[in-house]
């Protein structure tokens, strides 16, 4: 089965500098990689996603590229603010009847 | 749209009770899951069910049950409460057969056993 990796687990950046979050993927037929963003005592909120057939999508501060030859997908927030510090989950899903498979988490703490 | 509701949001167990923590939605999604998430840690799925009466194992079932008998619900049985269930559990739903793969997540539910 499907099984993600996301690094690093912990990322602190200062507020106006851009987050790197990354993560790979085992299946290569897997084809749609969403990312979610969860706030304390809150449960996971989709924020971007992109399907197989695109390299990068773009909403306002953050993107998300993805490299289907090496497998990988990343988060970008440029710009960060105090209001990104959240635990970011990846995760990846194959076609068919299949749950999506999502990484351990990268805690991001903005600094002011 | 309430989208999916969880219930309770907080509960407390003694070691060898039972309890469901219910799960609806009102999306008309095909596809419930069922996580649970232990402090510091990721989401770990343990059932899921793409349609009413279909339900399979995720990665960590031993000790819960599920049952979908309509569209709406999915709660998740837990008999004989043990400490190492003390997580929060978190349920979901999606309809990727619709173009639609995004999984919409309830609030939680906080679950202690003592």
């Amino acid at each position: 089965g499907e099984n993600v990796e996301q690094h690093p687990s912990t990322l602190s950046v200062q507020e106006g500098d851009s987050a790197v979050i990354k993560c790979t993927y085992s299946d290569s037929a897997s084809n749609y990689f969403p990312w979610y963003k969860q706030e304390l005592g809150k449960g996971p909120q989709l924020i971007i996603d992109i399907r197989s057939n695109v390299g990068e999508k773009k909403d306002q501060r953050i993107a998300v590229t993805l490299n289907k030859t090496a497998k990988h997908f990343s988060l970008h927030i440029t710009e960060t603010q105090p209001e990104d510090s959240a635990v970011y989950f990846c995760a990846s899903k194959e076609p068919g009847n299949t749950p999506l498979v999502f990484g351990k988490g990268t805690r991001l703490s903005v600094i002011a | 749209n309430a989208g999916v509701t969880q219930t309770p949001k907080f509960r407390i167990l003694k070691i060898g009770q039972s309890m469901t923590l219910q799960c609806t939605q009102d999306m008309n999604h095909n596809y419930m899951y069922w996580y649970r998430q232990d402090p510091g840690m990721g989401l770990k799925l343990i059932y899921y069910s793409v349609g009413a009466g279909i339900t399979d194992k995720g990665e960590v079932p031993n000790g819960y049950n599920v049952s979908r008998s309509t569209t709406e619900d999915f709660p998740l049985r837990l008999e004989l409460a043990a400490p190492s269930q003390t997580s929060v559990y978190f349920c979901a739903s999606s309809r990727p057969g619709q173009g639609s793969p995004e999984a919409f997540f309830g609030q939680g539910t906080r679950l202690t056993v003592v």
